[in-house]
C-alpha cells in the first residue's frame, strides 16, 4: 500500500524554525517527484514546494521562497521541508503528496498524507 | 489572488448532475487535476489529465476542458459527494502544480 506519513508539526514562535518530515512507503520513492501543499485554517489549498525524484531540482511558491527549503533522502524514503523565519500566516496543515506525470507532460498529485499541523504564534 | 477561479459554492439535488468549473489562462495549454476534500480529511485525487479517474473513483466523476475552462462533472450526485473540490494546474511562473483554485463547496440536497 502506498503511504505517506507527515511529522514534525507543532507550535513555534514567529521568526522560529521547524522541519517537517514525510515518510514514504509502498512505492519506489526515488522515481517520483514530491510536493508539499498547505491549508490555512478555514482556507483553501496552497501549493508550497516540489522536488524532483533525484532531488536535483526544486521549486517554490513565491510566498515561501528564501525561507523554506525542500529536500529528500532517497536512502531513507523521506521528504523534508525546512521552514525558517516563520510567520503567523504560515500557520496551516501541511500535506506531502506524491507527484505523478502523465504522458502529455502534465503532473498531478495522486497520493496524499494526512497532514501535520504547524502553528506560528507567540 | 488565485490564477484559477472557481465558484465558491454549488448545490445539486440528490441524483442530479452538477458541473464544477475552473477558469484560468494556463488551462488553455495545460490540463487541470481535481481534488475532493471532505471535512477533516486530506484531499483525494478524482480526475487528472484529459479525463482520467484513479482506481476507486466512481465513474460518475468525469472531466472536460474547453478554452480557458476546465470542468468536473458529477453525473448522479450522491450524498457522499458533498465536499470541497479544488482544481490545480500550472502557474504563470512555470511551476506545474503551482496553483490551486479557491475551491468549490458542493452541497447535495
Amino acid at each position: 500500500e502506498v503511504q505517506l506519513v507527515e511529522s514534525g508539526g507543532g507550535l513555534v514562535q514567529p521568526g522560529g524554525s521547524l522541519r517537517l518530515s514525510c515518510a514514504a512507503s509502498g512505492f519506489t520513492f526515488s522515481s517520483y517527484a514530491m510536493s508539499w501543499v498547505r491549508q490555512a485554517p478555514g482556507k483553501g489549498l496552497e501549493w508550497v514546494s516540489a522536488i524532483s525524484g533525484s532531488g536535483g531540482s526544486t521549486y517554490y511558491a513565491d510566498s515561501v521562497k528564501g525561507r523554506f527549503t525542500i529536500s529528500r533522502d532517497n536512502s531513507k524514503n523521506t521528504l523534508y521541508l525546512q521552514m525558517n523565519s516563520l510567520r503567523a500566516e504560515d500557520t496551516a496543515v501541511y500535506y506531502c503528496a506524491k507527484v505523478a506525470e502523465g504522458p502529455d507532460y502534465y503532473y498531478y498529485m495522486d497520493v496524499w498524507g494526512k497532514g501535520t499541523t504547524v502553528t506560528v504564534s507567540s | 489572488s488565485s490564477e484559477l477561479t472557481q465558484d465558491p459554492a454549488v448545490s445539486v439535488a440528490l441524483g442530479q448532475t452538477v458541473r464544477i468549473t475552473c477558469q484560468g489562462d494556463s488551462l488553455r495549454s495545460y490540463y487541470a487535476s481535481w481534488y475532493q476534500q471532505k471535512p477533516g480529511q486530506a484531499p483525494v485525487l478524482v480526475i487528472y489529465g484529459k479525463n482520467n479517474r484513479p482506481s476507486g473513483i466512481p465513474d460518475r466523476f468525469s472531466g472536460s476542458s474547453s478554452g480557458n475552462t476546465a470542468s468536473l462533472t458529477i453525473t448522479g450526485a450522491q450524498a457522499e459527494d458533498e465536499a470541497d473540490y479544488y482544481c490545480n494546474s500550472r502557474d504563470s511562473s512555470g511551476n506545474h502544480l503551482g496553483v490551486f483554485g479557491g475551491g468549490t463547496k458542493l452541497t447535495v440536497l
